[in-house]
């Protein structure tokens, strides 16, 4: 079993249609990692979250960290094509070696 | 397991030492990538083997960092005269589809 779970698996939304994305453990987190990922390309790093209750935005992209590090969210306010990939959490358990979840497939069509 | 496989898991070298980071992805897939994250930051791309085509090495830090892939599967990471700025943990992915990656465990390298 994946030691982060994340949610949903799979998304279809509509251009300018909000959406939420959760990634969930069952010990507390050192850090929170938030990834893109492109078809064919790396993983491009968007937010790394710390703090219990933290809250970071960049663009439309919105992460938050719970007060007991265990879960995150992220949530993309009016959903563009440009938003479309995977996004994959990654979490650091103070080992200095991550561990990712499964990953969310985001599709946004006009 | 059949995971991709990094070795060592744990590297501690000179300054100034050559080091060899090796992987061995998932068997029939045909895409590869190795990562690095320094402490207290996301991963950064390093470089991409996809099948027989060119890599894309755009994410080489400097010309001291190379990497092969032999017969398509494993693929080693090559650091020469090493600096302390390379201390990090390497992370290696392998993927069938391009668009989920599996990693490794990364081999954590600390340069003395």
């Amino acid at each position: 079993s994946q030691e982060l779970e994340q949610s949903p698996q799979s998304l279809i939304v509509q251009e300018g249609k909000n959406l939420t994305i959760n990634c969930t453990s069952s010990k507390t987190l050192y850090g929170l990692y938030w990834y893109k990922q492109k078809y064919g390309e790396g993983l491009i790093f968007l937010m790394m979250l710390q703090k219990g209750g933290e809250e970071k935005s960049h663009e439309k992209i919105t992460a938050k960290l719970d007060e007991k590090k265990q879960q995150s969210s992220l949530h993309i306010t009016a959903s563009q094509p440009s938003h479309a990939g995977i996004y994959l959490c990654g979490a650091d358990r103070n080992t200095d070696k991550l561990i990712f979840g499964t990953g969310t497939r985001l599709q946004v069509f006009p | 397991g059949a995971g991709v496989s990094q070795s060592p898991s744990n590297k501690v070298t000179e300054k100034g030492k050559d080091v060899e980071l090796r992987c061995d992805p998932i068997s029939g897939h045909t895409a590869l990538y190795w990562y690095r994250q320094s402490l207290g930051q996301g991963l950064e791309f390093l470089i991409y083997f996809q099948g027989n085509s060119a890599p894309d090495k755009s994410g080489l830090p400097s010309d001291r960092f190379s990497a092969e892939r032999t017969g398509g599967s494993v693929s080693t990471l090559t650091i020469q005269r090493t600096q302390q700025e390379d201390s990090a943990v390497y992370l290696c992915a392998s993927s069938a589809d391009l668009y989920i990656q599996y990693f490794g465990a990364g081999t954590r390298l600390s340069v003395l």
